[in-house]
């Protein structure tokens, strides 16, 4: 079964700080995504990656940043921490290119509150 | 670009009663739809997905949905809630143009009642 492991599920930083969120996936897939769950918004994109060192801003990209050096791995950066950044963030992967044939499979979430 | 709109933010039912979530989705080409749940403190996990072939698509758990192209809609139905259906339901859009990355809309949190 594949398993996409988010580092923390809870967090809390200060506002201004550098944040990093942690995605690990055991199952060689090419894509990985970073979305955020707001209630009433559902999830929205921020970044993906289908490929090693290779990103792709989502829709809502502005004030943070990714990286990707290993397949497996894919890093969340909010360069400094704002107030509005407090969100759950949703990592998730996916098989190949063919999105439409190869489900979505996501981590836990991390709930990150910025004070 | 494409987007969905869930109608509804809140959905209750009886348990046993027939369960429908709405979807609607906007799209320029033809469309790959999708529908994901949460549970409570999870993540999501994919309930069904319409890739073209059939209109009626079953999935998990007894839930299946319609894809109508003429309604542009691809709604969600169970003919009999279960308590273990209380979730968050996404229903999600995505193409084979552009970027490979699905639009998920605001979702749709089903209660059942005993």
């Amino acid at each position: 079964d594949v398993k996409v492991t988010q580092s923390s599920r809870y967090l809390v930083k200060r506002t201004g700080e550098k944040v990093f969120l942690e995605c690990v996936q055991d199952m060689d897939h090419e894509n990985m995504f970073w979305y955020r769950q707001d209630p009433g918004l559902g999830l929205r994109l921020i970044y993906f990656s289908y490929d090693v060192k290779m990103k792709e801003k989502g829709d809502i990209p502005e004030g943070y940043s990714v990286s990707r050096e290993k397949k497996e791995r894919f890093s969340l950066i909010l360069e400094s921490a704002s107030t509005n950044q407090t969100s759950m963030y949703l990592c998730a992967s996916s098989l190949g290119t063919g999105i439409y044939n190869s489900p979505l499979h996501f981590g836990n979430g991390t709930r990150l509150t910025v004070t | 670009a494409q987007s969905v709109t869930q109608l509804g933010s809140h959905v209750s039912v009886s348990e046993g009663a027939l369960v429908l979530l709405r979807c609607n989705y906007s799209s320029s080409v033809p469309p790959y739809l999708f529908w994901y749940v949460q549970y409570p403190n999870q993540g999501l996990q994919l309930l069904l997905k319409y890739t073209s072939a059939a209109t009626l698509v079953k999935g998990i758990n007894g839930f299946e949905a319609e894809f109508k192209k003429s309604e542009t809609s691809f709604h969600l139905t169970k003919p009999s809630a279960h308590m273990s259906d209380a979730a968050e339901y996404f229903c999600a859009v995505t193409t084979d143009t552009g970027r490979r990355a699905l639009t998920f809309g605001s979702g749709t949190r089903l209660q059942v009642q005993p």
